[in-house]
């Protein structure tokens, strides 16, 4: 078991570029969460899979905003038209299923849109 | 929607001293509370979780309680080590366990 890992690490955009995510959670766990992070705050909660069915989203995630889970396995977020503010740190964690269960957090993705 | 403050915003303290962070939340229909540390640009690492039904966990040097009714949470560092020093969040769950909210995290300093 190698934890949860994401990928890109970096990546610097410019505005009006896409842009996509990746997160492959710890095998056994069926919950996947992405949050967004800006420099000085707590993270952001954005959207909630349980296995491949997205079942929260946060009005954060406007419609240039998407993610999926095929297969219930890794996870990607795509960001279309990024814009400035879409600058941040973008954190994938997963679980196990029930309020025992800890969140288990990747290294995150570093995004800049110039 | 649940909101989540942590107080101090920054603690700067000498090695060896123990110390409490602190973690207020609005909605105490909460589904568990996890604590973090995060080192600059890095993610988050898990610390301790409290089940909503439960009030205190211990890991090592580390203590944290949970009081629900008052919509408190509190982390209790034993005998602090310049290792520690570090940004501390605290994330609680909605009673779904669907989202989860953090605070804006308490930035620690332990002065050798």
């Amino acid at each position: 078991d190698t934890g949860v890992s994401q990928n890109p690490r970096h990546k610097i955009t410019k505005r009006g570029q896409n842009v996509t995510f990746r997160c492959d959670p710890i095998s056994e766990h069926n919950r996947l969460y992405w949050y967004r992070q800006t420099l000085g705050q707590g993270p952001e909660f954005l959207t909630y899979f349980q296995n491949e069915a997205q079942l929260e989203k946060s009005r954060l995630l406007s419609d240039r905003f998407s993610a999926e889970r095929p297969k219930g396995s890794f996870s990607t977020l795509e960001i279309q038209r990024t814009e400035q503010g879409d600058s941040a740190m973008y954190l994938c964690a997963s679980s196990q299923s029930g309020f025992l269960y800890e969140q288990y957090f990747g290294p995150g993705t570093r995004l800049t849109v110039t | 929607k649940q909101e989540v403050t942590q107080i101090p915003a920054a603690l700067s303290v000498p090695e060896g001293e123990n110390l409490v962070l602190n973690c207020s939340f609005t909605d105490s229909a909460i589904y568990n509370l996890q604590w973090f540390r995060q080192d600059p640009g890095k993610g988050l690492t898990s610390l301790l979780l409290i089940q909503s039904s439960q009030r205190e966990q211990t890991s090592g040097r580390l203590n944290a309680s949970l009081d629900k009714s008052s919509g408190r949470s509190t982390l209790y560092i034993a005998a602090s080590q310049p290792g520690d020093s570090a940004t501390y969040l605290c994330a609680v769950g909605a009673n779904t366990g669907n989202q989860f909210y953090f605070g804006t995290g308490t930035s620690l300093t332990v002065i050798p």
